[in-house]
């Protein structure tokens, strides 16, 4: 089975500086990976993926997140975060060999101060 | 755009009921699955479901069941409620295979007293 490490459990950020939160991944020859966002009571909505390809990957909101296999991390950044942005952030991967299984990580919850 | 509905956002129930938690996907999608969420712990999968009648057991299934007897619907039950099973609960549905995303409803936050 796979593991999911989410670095920092908090990120607190000033409004309009630049943001990395970080994720790394058991190792696995190939892993399908995801990072969603959860506003406050709300489900999980999807940011963006990385399946194959490009490493860089952009998503919604001026999201981007980088796929680094020899380090087993997927870091999600943002050059300038708004307040609007703050949330949980949840970085995911999927194993091919396990087939229907997401493994999530713990989440990182990012707050934007003005 | 895909829809998860979950029949409640808020549920108070007592210790020793049966719960049932209802989660409805309009996208006709094969695979269902049930997560709870507790602060520091992140999602942790209690069952999932890939057909019709068919369900596979998560990372913490027990004091939990799961029916899916329509494609578009999946349930959680909590056969006695205790009180280390107040959480927030979260369904997701899922096209296809792991490369595909998956979709989330809005979550129920149960308390059992």
């Amino acid at each position: 089975a796979q593991s999911v490490t989410q670095l920092d459990s908090q990120v607190p950020v000033f409004e309009e500086a630049p943001v990395e939160l970080r994720c790394n991944y058991s190792s696995s020859v190939s892993v399908y990976l995801f990072w969603y966002v959860q506003y406050p009571n709300q489900g999980l909505q999807l940011l963006l993926k990385y399946l194959s390809g490009s490493t860089l990957v952009k998503g919604i909101n001026g999201f981007e997140a980088e796929f680094n296999k020899s380090q087993t991390s997927f870091h999600l950044r943002k050059p300038s975060v708004h307040i609007s942005d703050t949330a949980e952030y949840f970085c995911a991967v999927s194993d091919p060999d396990t087939g229907n299984q997401f493994y999530f990580g713990t989440g990182t919850s990012l707050t934007v101060i003005p | 755009d895909v829809k998860v509905t979950q029949s409640s956002r808020y549920l108070v129930k007592r210790t020793g009921e049966k719960v049932f938690l209802e989660c409805v996907q309009d996208m006709d999608h094969e695979n269902m699955f049930w997560y709870r969420q507790d602060p520091g712990l992140g999602l942790r999968l209690i069952y999932f479901s890939y057909d019709v009648k068919m369900k596979e057991k998560g990372d913490i299934p027990e004091g939990y069941s799961v029916s899916r007897e329509k494609k578009e619907r999946f349930s959680l039950i909590l056969e006695s409620a205790s009180t280390n099973q107040t959480s927030m609960y979260l369904c997701a549905s899922r096209q296809g295979g792991g490369n595909q995303p998956q979709h989330f409803g809005d979550g129920t936050r149960l308390s059992i007293l």
